[in-house]
């Protein structure tokens, strides 16, 4: 199994205030994403990242921010959560990305946030 | 715009064998993934198809027509540990980005 870990697994706060969840890898691999998994929508992409300090947004990044400092690391910030981002945050990796690799990602275990 | 679909939910027997099938429309396309997740657990690869055709690969089967935008998962002789939910995947042209399907939420009772 891809060793990758996220920080916290569960977490429960309140309208208005930051949060930042943790994405950690130790496979080396170049490319990072965050997604969010709601119910009747499947997976949807927030950010991602091609390298250190390389991020790009997805199709919902509309209050969140990203930042990766470190090949291993890549944070996912709520500046001020809101009910409407209450779901469960995969992180997934792969190693490469192009017409002719597999690109297969390995997620993470997820994280169920709550915002009351 | 971009849109991948599959049914919702399938229901089969121990044993037997099932289908599910997804369509795609993407801005781009360079390959299609399908991946199982079990309940409240994350998503793990099962198969990616770039070429038309079919690819098997033990119990698992999945199909790619990239000219009708459609693709299908076959498994055969159903456990009940198959019961899961099938995530349709399509790849963008550049590789970045991957779009979801829905999933299908598949029970195989015994």
């Amino acid at each position: 199994d891809a060793g990758i870990t996220q920080s916290p697994r569960h977490k429960v706060t309140e309208t208005g205030t930051p949060v930042t969840l943790r994405c950690h890898q130790t496979e080396n691999h170049r490319y990072m994403y965050w997604y969010r998994q709601d119910p009747g929508h499947g997976l949807r992409l927030i950010h991602y990242s091609y390298g250190v300090k390389d991020t790009d947004k997805g199709e919902v990044s509309d209050g969140y921010s990203v930042s990766r400092s470190k090949t291993e690391d890549f944070l996912l910030t709520l500046e001020s959560a809101t009910s409407s981002q209450t779901s469960v945050y995969f992180c997934a990796i792969s190693e490469s990305s192009g017409r002719a690799s597999l690109n297969e990602q390995f997620f993470g275990p997820g994280t169920r946030l709550t915002v009351l | 715009g971009q849109n991948i679909d599959q049914p919702t939910e399938m229901t089969a027997t121990e044993g037997a064998i099932v289908q599910i099938n997804c369509t795609y429309q993407t801005s781009g396309f360079n390959g299609l993934f399908w991946y199982q997740q079990h309940a409240g657990e994350a998503p793990t690869f099962l198969s990616y198809n770039v070429l038309d055709g079919l690819e098997e690969k033990g119990r698992f089967s999945s199909f790619l027509s990239r000219s009708k935008g459609y693709s299908y998962l076959l498994l055969k002789e159903l456990q009940m540990k198959d019961s899961a939910s099938y995530l349709c995947a399509a790849l963008n042209t550049g590789g970045f980005k991957t779009i979801f399907g829905a999933g299908t939420r598949l029970f195989v009772k015994a």
